[in-house]
């Protein structure tokens, strides 16, 4: 019964390659985000939908695509990846507006 | 820029201690203020969202306190236990949409037996 899940857990990929991350939630939530922690364990967000469409991006290089089939699924892709894309991405969802956020368990992807 | 800081960034204490956690951020034009609690390899759990409105929230043995004129924001934990060990972090909305969660940097916890 989980709630909001990611996936894969852990994702170990060489310079160069495509990847992708899918996140699904199952508690009807409007809003779906795609959150990086770095290193120092600093969380930003990066994108935001609404009912399938994009509300925020933030400053994000277009290496990076979400994609959003429905309302319960948000999937990030990634093209071409760098060293600096290492990082824990954490996918979220929130009912509306200025309600909790409800996280996924994370994933940490290592660009070699 | 709305900038969000949390001290101590760590925190060690014996089991039974009251605590406060502090978050301080800039710019007091905040929407709302939420407390996550983060478990090592896990995502984050949301804890207390207080809207800028209201001065303070309370679950179980948290309390959260929000004075929004200075830009603080305190986490009261009463009689803490070691599964209450974890990285606490506080986050700000700016706006009336919470897209635009600001986060601190956290507390790391650690309750000893």
């Amino acid at each position: 019964d989980t709630a909001v899940s990611q996936t894969p857990k852990y994702l170990v990929t060489q310079m160069g390659n495509d990847k992708s991350i899918k996140c699904e939630q199952n508690l009807g939530h409007d809003t779906m985000y795609w959150y990086k922690q770095d290193s120092k364990k600093f969380l930003k967000i990066m994108f935001s939908y609404n009912n399938k469409e994009l509300i925020i991006n933030e400053t994000v290089p277009n290496r990076f695509s979400p994609k959003s089939p429905d309302k319960a699924h948000l999937n990030l892709h990634i093209n071409s990846l760098e060293l600096g894309d290492s990082a824990v991405y954490f996918c979220a969802s929130s009912l509306r507006d200025n309600s909790p956020l409800h996280f996924g368990n994370g994933t940490r992807l290592t660009v070699t | 820029k709305q900038e969000v800081t949390q001290i101590p960034a760590a925190l060690s204490v014996p089991e039974g201690e009251n605590l406060v956690l502090n978050c301080s951020f800039t710019d007091s034009a905040i929407y709302n203020l939420q407390w996550f609690r983060q478990d090592p390899g896990k995502g984050l759990t949301s804890l207390l969202l207080i809207q800028s409105s209201q001065r303070e929230q309370t679950s179980g043995r948290l309390n959260a306190s929000l004075d929004k004129s200075s830009g603080r924001s305190t986490l009261y934990i009463a009689a803490s236990q070691p599964g209450d060990s974890a990285t606490y972090l506080c986050a700000v909305g700016r706006s009336y949409n919470t897209d635009k969660l600001i986060f601190g940097t956290g507390t790391r916890l650690q309750v000893f037996p």
